[in-house]
């Protein structure tokens, strides 16, 4: 079936840094791309949505300064997360569809942030 | 505002008995509703959407729109079905385009 790659899938970085997450649709073109956080034990919190080619639909509460998204092509879509600080230590998760509707919506397998 | 309630957090039951994880949703437009599961260390991926009224490895969920819910259900549960379960929403009122908006889960625990 149809996979999606994340990395890294864990990275532990000190306050003040940036890091770079990557989500990678391996075998279809992913128009539209999800990014989600994950706290302990709670459900997936939906931070933006990206299209390809344009720019990305932040949900209410999200900095799109401090996450900014990229999605530059129909494979690849970035997270970084910049000047991170401990709070932003999460699970994110990134999600992947083409055209062809929710069933071919498919799940990375998440990154785990800690930042010190 | 459109949203998922999972009451149960936490679902222990007996190999061989019924299972019924909860789900209920808040939704100005027509809704169409999906059953997510997570097996230990995998991702997620898709059980069943109300739209294919199929029915996967034994479960089934049927849309109530007079309750507002879609309850997913097995007959006899199997200590494989151990895993965590989101019911979500896809949601296309909020924003001009279209999300998926998750439930907080549940545990499901199948003890033999």
């Amino acid at each position: 079936g149809a996979v999606v790659s994340q990395h890294p899938s864990r990275v532990i970085c000190k306050s003040g840094t940036s890091v770079k997450i990557e989500c990678r649709s391996l075998d279809f073109q992913a128009t539209t791309m999800f990014w989600y956080r994950q706290f302990p034990k709670q459900s997936l919190m939906l931070m933006a949505t990206s299209n390809e080619g344009s720019k990305a639909t932040y949900e209410q509460g999200v900095e799109k300064d401090k996450f900014l998204i990229n999605h530059a092509s129909l494979t690849l879509s970035t997270l970084t997360v910049t000047s991170a600080h401990p709070e932003d230590s999460s699970f994110y998760i990134c999600s992947a569809r083409d055209s062809r509707g929710w069933e071919k919506l498919f799940f990375g397998s998440g990154t785990q942030l800690s930042v010190l | 505002a459109q949203r998922v309630t999972q009451p149960e957090k936490l679902l222990s039951v007996f190999k061989g008995a019924p299972v019924e994880l909860k789900c209920n949703y808040s939704y100005s437009g027509s809704p169409e509703l999906f059953w997510y599961v997570q097996y230990s260390r995998q991702r997620l991926q898709l059980l069943l959407r109300h739209i294919s009224r199929e029915s996967i490895k034994g479960f089934t969920a049927d849309l109530n729109k007079g309750e507002t819910s879609f309850h997913l259900k097995k007959p006899f549960a199997q200590e494989e079905d151990s895993a965590m379960y989101y019911c979500a929403l896809s949601d296309s009122l909020s924003g001009g385009y279209n999300k998926l908006i998750f439930g907080a889960g549940t545990r499901l625990a199948v003890h033999p």
